[in-house]
Formats: C-alpha cells, sequence, structure tokens
C-alpha cells in the first residue's frame, strides 16, 4: 500500500518566522489532505488538494500539490501561538487504494514567543 | 451539531476481557473508519467501511473486529486484548464520493485505551 512520510517530525519555530513543513508518498496521489490537532485534541480537516501543481490558501497557510502528485507542502507565514499543534498529511490513492486515506506521522510544531 | 461521537473517552481493561468502543455520527455519512495513533507513528487505520454491511482491512486490522448494521454506526471490538493495543483510537466519518474519499474526515474526540 502507498506510503506517507513527512519531514520534519518537529519543528521548533520562533513567533513571527515562516516554517515549511514536506509530505511524500511513495506512489501517485488521487488526492492528498491534510489536518492539524491540538494538543490533547482531534485531528481537524484544513483542506484538500486535487489537482496537479494545485496551490491553495487560507490566512497565512499555504498548501501545495506536487506536479507529479506525489507530494505537498504546507507553508505557513509569520507563526503564531495559535499554530501550536500537530500536522498531519494523508493521502488518498486510486484503484484499490481508492477508499483508503494513508496518514503522515506529522509534523509537530512548537512556537517560542 | 455535527459530530462524531465516541464513548467511552478512558478505558483501563485488563488482558483478554472483551470490550466494545462506541462510534456514532449524524452527518449520513457513508464512509467511516478507525484509526489508532501511537507517538512517532502518526495515524494507522485499522477498518474501514464504504457503506452498510461493507467492510474492509486497514493497514493494522490484526486483533480488531468492527460491524456496520447501521449507517451512523460503526462499533470497534477487540476481542481478546492486550498490552500491545493500548492506543488513543479515532473514529472518523466521511461524506465518501464515488471511489473516493471526498471532503476531509470528522473525527471524534478520540477513545484512550490502556490494557494492563
Amino acid at each position: 500500500g502507498q506510503q506517507v512520510m513527512q519531514i520534519p517530525q518537529y519543528q521548533h519555530v520562533q513567533e513571527g518566522e515562516d516554517f515549511t513543513t514536506y509530505c511524500n508518498s511513495s506512489t501517485t496521489l488521487s488526492n492528498i489532505q491534510w489536518y492539524k490537532q491540538r494538543p490533547g485534541g482531534h485531528p481537524v480537516f484544513l483542506i484538500q488538494l486535487v489537482k496537479s501543481g494545485e496551490v491553495k490558501k487560507q490566512k497565512r497557510l499555504t498548501f501545495q500539490f506536487g506536479e507529479a502528485k506525489k507530494n505537498s507542502s504546507l507553508h505557513i507565514t509569520a507563526t503564531q501561538t495559535t499554530d501550536v499543534g500537530t500536522y498531519f498529511c494523508a493521502g488518498c490513492g486510486f484503484g484499490s487504494n481508492d477508499y483508503k486515506l494513508s496518514f503522515g506521522a506529522g509534523t509537530t510544531v512548537t512556537v517560542r514567543a | 451539531e455535527a459530530q462524531v461521537t465516541q464513548n467511552p473517552r478512558y478505558l483501563i481493561t485488563v488482558t483478554g476481557k472483551k470490550l466494545t468502543v462506541t462510534c456514532s455520527q449524524n452527518m449520513n455519512h457513508e464512509y467511516m473508519s478507525w484509526y489508532r495513533q501511537d507517538p512517532g507513528l502518526g495515524l494507522r487505520q485499522i477498518y474501514y467501511s464504504m457503506n452498510v454491511e461493507v467492510t474492509d482491512k486497514g493497514d493494522v486490522p490484526e486483533g480488531y473486529k468492527v460491524s456496520r448494521k447501521e449507517k451512523r454506526n460503526f462499533p470497534l471490538i477487540l476481542e481478546s486484548p492486550s498490552p500491545n493495543q493500548t492506543s488513543l483510537y479515532f473514529c472518523a466519518s466521511s461524506l465518501s464520493g464515488r471511489g473516493r474519499v471526498e471532503g476531509g474526515y470528522t473525527f471524534g474526540s478520540g477513545t484512550r485505551l490502556t490494557v494492563v
């Protein structure tokens, strides 16, 4: 089955700085989704990318899907303390993997005020 | 309020004692799934269901059972729990497009299970 790898595992950011987390799949994906999990909470859906090369923005968050549909990135600008949490990417495959959403291990973000 | 409800939130049990974690959604979603979350491993899929009476194995199904007799409910059953099943469990549902998981999952609040 497909495997989704995320880097880095941990990201320590000074408040106000930018950072990027990356997601790579071993196989081509039909779509990729991003989730945020606050400490002690449950994952919350952020966005879904479907098209090759697609870029979507949510305020300070920019999501990108690679041209080959095997990688994705999340870029956060001007990090705030509210950005603390773990960000997961999750990829959906084709064919027999249509219904299987495979999650990466996540990037845990801490913010220094 | 649209939500996925899991019970219990916390459970401590002994090895071999059968248990069931319930999951219910009120969004008329076709697709439901169970995940376990362990440090450094992210969310791993246990079982999923595409619709009533249709279930399939995820990546880590050993030691678990599920059933989908009604659209809203998707219980997770541990017939004989073992300590390696100590984990944080999440139920999730999604409005499933044809052959695809679309629109994102809605997750329950989680069940923290400890098997001693």
